[in-house]
């Protein structure tokens, strides 16, 4: 599917296990974003990349990982969920210019919509 | 650092009715400033953006905002509104340069059109 994907759409899972969010696009954009989405707070941002191997901390990154390894895959790992982490993630990405910005839009996936328990 | 504020969290209005959303933002440089647009149980979606030149930009399903920049306003505005367009609308910022163009979002405004 053209686009960018996120998988699992729902999950349920328990404090403390281990939980990777899928983000996938097939645009080969270069920069891809994390960001949660909770009431009262609108979007905030997790984690971002900029390239494959480079990351970088967003506003509430505590409690979460990522890695990228290929251009087109974003994973975030929850490595010992808790109840606070419950809430709705979406992935982002936009195509920037080598050594600059275009116009900062950003194409957003479909989401998840995690429940800790 | 930026920040951004959207005055209502709830807009309730009527079908055919006009509505404005509004939305300030707080930066000590200069920004881009987007508006988006999340139907329920999806992600969101574009509905119009400020880069540069006129102040009055168009965008999709028939809105505008106007960039104010004496008041660090760009609210949205749509002269009559439909039952679609119940949803939830985002107002976001980001920096004009570097860091990757990373999003600052409003808390968001929830619009309910009533028949």
């Amino acid at each position: 599917d053209a686009g960018i994907t996120q998988s699992p759409r729902y999950k349920i899972t328990e404090t403390g296990r281990q939980v990777t969010l899928m983000c996938h696009q097939t645009w080969s954009h270069s920069y891809m974003f994390w960001y949660r989405q909770d009431l009262g707070h609108g979007l905030r941002l997790i984690y971002y990349s900029a390239a494959a191997d480079i990351t970088d901390k967003g506003e509430v990154p505590d409690g979460y990982v990522v890695s990228r390894s290929k251009t087109e895959n974003f994973p975030l790992t929850l490595e010992s969920a808790t109840r606070s982490q419950t809430s709705v993630y979406f992935c982002a990405s936009h195509n920037a210019l080598a050594g600059g910005v275009l116009n900062n839009e950003q194409f957003f996936g479909p989401g998840t919509r995690l429940t800790v328990l | 650092a930026q920040s951004v504020t959207q005055l209502d969290s709830q807009v309730p209005v009527f079908e055919e009715a006009p509505v404005e959303l509004r939305c300030n933002y707080s930066s000590s440089v200069s920004v881009y400033l987007f508006w988006y647009v999340q139907y329920p149980n999806q992600g969101l979606q574009l509905l119009l953006k400020y880069l540069s030149g006129s102040t009055l930009v168009k965008g999709i399903n028939g809105f505008e905002a106007e960039f104010n920049k004496s008041q660090t306003s760009f609210h949205l505005r749509k002269p009559s509104v439909h039952i679609s367009d119940t949803a939830e609308y985002f107002c976001a910022v980001s920096l004009i340069y570097n860091q990757g163009g990373k999003l600052i979002f409003g808390q968001g405004t929830e619009l309910s059109v009533k028949p």
